[in-house]
């Protein structure tokens, strides 16, 4: 039971240009969600998280937005740049323990030059 | 300052055997999760310790074990292993239970 999904596996963006990654839940008992990034042979990288009392939230290209009625999140970010290439896992928090995570699938983001 | 740090970076053991993983937390962190990631798939919650007590353990077997030491370091042993528990094994730490840094991972193979 895939409570995180991202349906998009793979996403090529142009440099400069806005690149978009989406992530559904299918459960509403999350307090935060967060938005890591992995380089290949590195752990994956804290990005940006939301709570879930909010819509958006931002960090420099970064802006992530929470749709709580349509169980959507989305991660922009604006420019793209070509070392921004990585794969992008989104993270729910369960409300009901602190203690972990439930990861996505991943989108592979591939800005070109 | 040091990151979190996983050792070994990689490891092949053959089916049956017991492994063992090790992982230093960043340095004031009292929490570390261990997370299993299988290839084209996202990190799978295994256990959370905080202050050298488990508080959580997701959908793994018996198998799969895992304690903390005084000094915050932790580590994750898992027995009699199978083909399917090759993966990239990963360590994070926290100090608030919100935006976790991990390490690097184990890259453990089962042949």
């Amino acid at each position: 039971d895939q409570q995180v999904k991202q349906n998009s596996p793979s996403l090529s963006v142009q440099e400069g240009r806005i690149s978009i990654l989406n992530c559904d839940y299918t459960n509403s008992m999350f307090d935060y969600f967060l938005w890591y990034k992995k380089y290949p042979a590195e752990g994956p990288t804290f990005l940006i998280s939301i709570s879930s009392i909010k819509d958006k939230n931002e960090d420099g290209r970064f802006t992530v937005f929470l749709n709580k009625s349509a169980k959507h999140l989305s991660l922009h970010i604006v420019p793209s740049q070509p070392g921004d290439s990585a794969v992008y896992f989104c993270a729910a928090r369960p409300t009901s323990g602190t203690y972990k995570y439930i990861f996505g699938t991943g989108t592979r983001l591939k800005v070109l030059a | 300052d040091a990151g979190v740090t996983q050792s070994p970076t990689h490891l092949i053991k053959t089916r049956g055997q017991h492994v063992t993983l090790r992982c230093s937390p960043i340095s004031g962190h009292k929490s570390v999760s261990w997370y299993q990631q299988v290839l084209g798939q996202g990190p799978q919650f295994i256990f959370q310790y905080y202050e050298k007590e488990e508080r959580g353990r997701g959908n793994f077997p018996d198998r799969f074990s895992a304690r903390q030491f005084p000094n915050y370091s932790s580590e994750l042993n898992v027995n009699a292993l199978l083909l399917g528990d090759s993966a990239l094994y990963l360590c994070a730490s926290s100090l608030n239970a919100v935006g976790y840094t991990f390490g690097s991972g184990t890259r453990l193979t089962v042949v």
